[in-house]
């Protein structure tokens, strides 16, 4: 069974520049999550799919940060612009269904670095 | 909101050690209980989970946790530990809101490295 797939694997863009991160879940997995991962920090949770609507959006910085998952498969991550601060690694998560029981199935992540 | 504690951030064993590395976290409620690992160049993968029942789990490679609930614990343990187990090492935790499988919390992780 193929993984979660991220691309690309790294990026590096200048700040004030757009920059958009693509994950491809497992298939037949309807919940998907983007997290956000500090140089030694664990992953934060910035929003939750069920499908292609999303029911947990609170953690993420509207006012640069956008996300979509048309037909609830494939999602893409978008920042515009992006700030110094941004530098990190982005995480995609898939998992079977939301519900209380199943486990999380992570990709290899985008490290992004902004000059 | 739910949070969670990893006590030590860096461990270092010689092989053959045991091993325990400690996680608190705070949530009033129900929860399901992680530990991940991060092998060096490598995704996120599960070492073993709780849902409910024995409170003793065991996990691959060796690895196993027991979830206090008295002391919002959930501590990773392992016998004895290999080269190969350097790695870094993240307890999570999601809440039972009811409405789904929230995202999970994470600790700041522990960077385990065994020396040979």
């Amino acid at each position: 069974e193929a993984g979660v797939v991220q691309s690309p694997r790294y990026k590096i863009i200048e700040k004030k520049q757009p920059v958009a991160f693509w994950c491809n879940p497992i298939s037949g997995h309807n919940t998907l999550y983007w997290y956000l991962q500090n140089l030694g920090q664990g992953p934060e949770l910035l929003i939750r799919y069920e499908n292609e609507e999303a029911v947990d959006d609170s953690q993420l910085p509207k006012d640069r940060f956008s996300a979509e998952r048309l037909k609830g498969v494939d999602s893409t991550l978008k920042i515009q612009p992006a700030e110094l601060g941004d530098s990190a690694v982005y995480l995609c998560a898939s998992s079977p269904r939301g519900d209380f029981y199943n486990e999380q199935f992570f990709g290899p992540g985008t490290r992004l670095t902004v000059l | 909101a739910q949070s969670v504690s990893q006590h030590n951030h860096h461990v270092i064993l010689s092989e053959a050690a045991s091993l325990e590395l400690g996680c608190n976290y705070s949530y009033g409620g129900t929860v399901n209980l992680f530990w991940y690992v991060q092998y060096p160049g490598q995704h996120l993968q599960l070492l073993l989970k709780y849902f409910s029942g024995d409170p003793l789990v065991k996990g691959i490679k060796g690895f196993e946790a027991e979830f206090i609930k008295s002391k919002f614990s959930f501590n990773l343990r392992k016998p004895s530990v290999q080269w190969s187990d350097t790695a870094e090492y993240f307890c999570a935790v999601t809440p039972y809101s009811g409405g789904g499988a929230d995202g999970l919390t994470f600790g700041k992780g522990t960077h385990l490295i065994i020396q040979p």
